[in-house]
């Protein structure tokens, strides 16, 4: 997507910790995302954040916004081979309802 | 019931053919969606009804042809595909109405165009 950008992949080990980033342009309030899509799979939905807040904590999962920088983060705390899949990052303003802008996903390859 | 369910999941349907593509949820959402997606892309917005009303079409060619019957259903009617429509569609859902929605995905159904 081209108002959302993501790193492609990411490789880390079992056990360690994931950090998936993503950037976004619009200045409007606006949710922000994080779906995951496994192998011949629909995209799950993670968590979100909207983007008055800085931090949201969900289990594993951490998600920190810098409004400033418009840079969105997702951490997988204690990551395992599970959970490599693709991950997206998405953003839905108001004055689109309905619609949401994809970014082009970061392949998470969890080695052993 | 956070499930949102897609059939056929694979579908392989020559150039003349007329097929359709169904998607059901029980979550009392009143916005439903249909996305397209490439492999390794992230999905592409087709259709969005909200309260049964398309309120979106992103200029999506006739061929496709989405179908709302009642807040739970959501049909695509597809007919004389060309093979670049060969894609996983999904459906998703939200609540609708104002405001931010979280979307809730099917997993999809492969189509294949021969």
């Amino acid at each position: 997507g081209e108002d959302v950008e993501q790193s492609l992949f990411l490789s880390v080990r079992e056990g360690d910790s994931s950090v998936i980033n993503c950037t976004y342009t619009d200045s409007s309030s606006t949710y922000l995302y994080w779906y995951k899509q496994e192998p011949g799979a629909g995209l799950q939905l993670l968590t979100y954040i909207f983007s008055n807040m800085d931090m949201k904590q969900d289990q594993r999962l951490t998600v920190l916004l810098n409004k400033k920088d418009k840079h969105l983060s997702l951490r997988i705390a204690d990551t395992q081979t599970g959970d490599s899949a693709i991950y997206f990052c998405a953003k839905q303003a108001p004055s689109n309802a309905g619609k949401s802008t994809f970014g082009d996903g970061t392949t998470l390859t969890v080695k052993p | 019931d956070t499930e949102v369910t897609q059939t056929p999941k694979h579908l392989v349907m020559g150039m003349t053919n007329k097929k359709s593509l169904k998607c059901e949820q029980h979550m009392g959402h009143r916005a439903m969606y249909w996305y397209k997606q490439k492999a390794k892309k992230p999905p592409e917005l087709m259709f969005v009804y909200s309260y049964e009303k398309l309120s979106i079409n992103e200029s999506v060619p006739s061929r496709f042809s989405p179908e709302c019957p009642n807040s739970s259903l959501l049909n695509l009617h597809l007919h004389a595909l060309q093979p670049e429509d060969s894609a996983l569609y999904l459906c998703a859902s939200s609540h609708g109405g104002a405001g931010f929605y979280e979307q809730y995905f099917g997993p999809g159904t492969r189509l294949t165009v021969t």
